[in-house]
């Protein structure tokens, strides 16, 4: 247990589908992040809040929406996906200048 | 973009052997971090090196921050069967009040009992 909480744990949508992801931390971190993780490729960097503030959109297409309330939850809509989203989203947690956390991840099938 | 480069991919060894496996960078980072993630699950910290040239451990794991803040390795000793997983390094930069992570591509460890 890591103190950063994803649900649903399993997700599967069709490409009309609109869903949304959510994370949810207790640790009192000023940062939350979305990391996304392909099969074959490197954890890669979606987005970065820092006190509900986005700094940071690493050239995600906009059917990814991300949407950050206050600093503990997290959350990322989901519509009109392609097959090719399928993967591990990873949300992550981290005060300043400490490292980042993860939750267990939301494996999500796009069909 | 920054890229890490992870070695060896995958590693297969005995009960007992000890492993050890590194991460280098054409970019500088302020710090090192190296996760553990096993199947269906997120990745775990094992240890978060903040200086360098700083060698920490935890337990049998020990990292190390290269002086040129460019790498970093991380060695397991008598390793066990819950070793087993993809171990990954991260390098950490500051920005704008939060931190931005690069990731190796992962080394996969398996071990034979």
């Amino acid at each position: 247990e890591t103190g950063v909480t994803q649900t649903p744990r399993h997700l599967v949508m069709g490409m009309t589908n609109k869903k949304s992801l959510k994370c949810e931390q207790h640790l009192g971190h000023n940062a939350m992040y979305w990391y996304k993780q392909s099969a074959k490729k490197p954890l890669e960097l979606m987005f970065v809040y820092n006190f509900k503030e986005q700094t940071e959109n690493n050239s995600v297409p906009s059917r990814f929406s991300p949407e950050c309330p206050n600093s503990s939850h997290l959350f990322l809509h989901l519509h009109t996906l392609q097959p090719e989203d399928s993967a591990l989203y990873l949300c992550a947690s981290s005060q300043a200048g400490r490292s980042a956390f993860f939750g267990q991840g939301t494996r999500l099938t796009v069909v | 973009g920054q890229q890490l480069n992870q070695s060896p991919q995958s590693m297969f060894i005995q009960e007992g052997e000890d492993v050890s496996m590194n991460c280098t960078s054409s970019s500088i980072f302020n710090t090192w971090l190296w996760y553990k993630q096993d199947p269906g699950e997120g990745p775990v910290l094992l240890i978060a090196l903040y200086k360098a040239g700083e060698l920490t451990s935890n337990g049998r794991l020990t990292a190390q921050f290269g002086i040129t803040r460019k790498d970093s390795f991380l060695n397991i000793s008598a390793s066990i069967p819950s070793d087993v997983g993809i171990y990954f390094c991260a390098g950490q930069s500051e920005y704008r009040g939060a931190q931005k992570l690069v990731f190796g591509q992962g080394t996969r460890l398996t071990i034979n009992p």
